[in-house]
């Protein structure tokens, strides 16, 4: 069965940082580019950065570029997320979803349940 | 910044047809575009429905399928039922980054 599962969302001060880990189980996570979106409360999803198979190629959105650092660790089927500089728009849940990139597809399959992040003082 | 947009909220009759549209305000929107459609109800994860425009999941039920229509994507529900009642939103791929729609709320009434 695929799993995502994240962590390590909670409460944190603005300024402060935070990092969100995603782990996987039921495939061969080295295969998929892993991405991370985010929702705030009542509000629509937005896509925040992505991860190729090796963890070469990495994107931001503008909003999080230069604080937010995305990575994994296929030896540990884990992939991370880590914000600093953190802001009150920055309070979401953060999902993790598995794409995979074929020639002339894109495919947005399975995703996690996410994780509350919440800054404020 | 690029924006894509979708219908606010749409209203469907239990067993009638709609199709939710999703525009780039960059111009027409192609299948190198790649659109995936997704399905989010309260309180739950989005749950993936369409990928690369027009493909279904295994678990997408027949009634939903996705297209191009006027220099868009579009998402068709058919023969709706009352578990369809759901925001839904695209999703387009801009050559690196990607950007979600605002979402539709479609309530089946």
């Amino acid at each position: 069965e695929v799993q995502l599962v994240e962590s390590g969302g909670g409460l944190v001060q603005p300024g402060g940082s935070l990092r969100l880990s995603c782990a996987v189980s039921g495939f061969t996570f080295s295969n998929y580019w892993i991405h991370w979106v985010r929702q705030a409360p009542g509000k629509g999803l937005v896509w925040v950065s992505r991860i190729n198979e090796g963890g070469s190629t990495t994107t931001y959105a503008a909003s999080v570029k230069g604080r937010f650092t995305i990575s994994r660790d296929n030896a540990k089927n884990t992939l991370y997320l880590q914000m600093n500089s953190l802001g009150a728009e920055d309070t979401a849940v953060y999902y993790c979803a598995r794409v995979l990139v074929g020639s002339n597809v894109v495919i947005f399959d399975y995703w996690g349940r996410g994780t509350l992040v919440t800054v404020s003082s | 910044q690029t924006v894509v947009t979708q219908e606010p909220s749409l209203t469907v009759s239990p067993g009638g047809t709609v199709t939710l549209t999703c525009a780039s305000s960059t111009g027409a929107v192609t299948s190198g575009y790649y659109a995936n459609w997704f399905q989010q109800k309260p309180g739950q994860a989005p749950r993936a429905l369409i990928y690369s425009t027009s493909n279904k999941h295994s678990w997408t039920p027949a009634r939903f399928s996705g297209s191009l229509l006027g220099g868009k994507a579009a998402l068709t529900l058919s023969g709706v039922q009352p578990e369809d009642e759901a925001e839904y939103y695209c999703l387009l791929y801009y050559g690196g980054a990607y950007v979600f729609g605002t979402g539709t709320k479609v309530t089946v009434l």
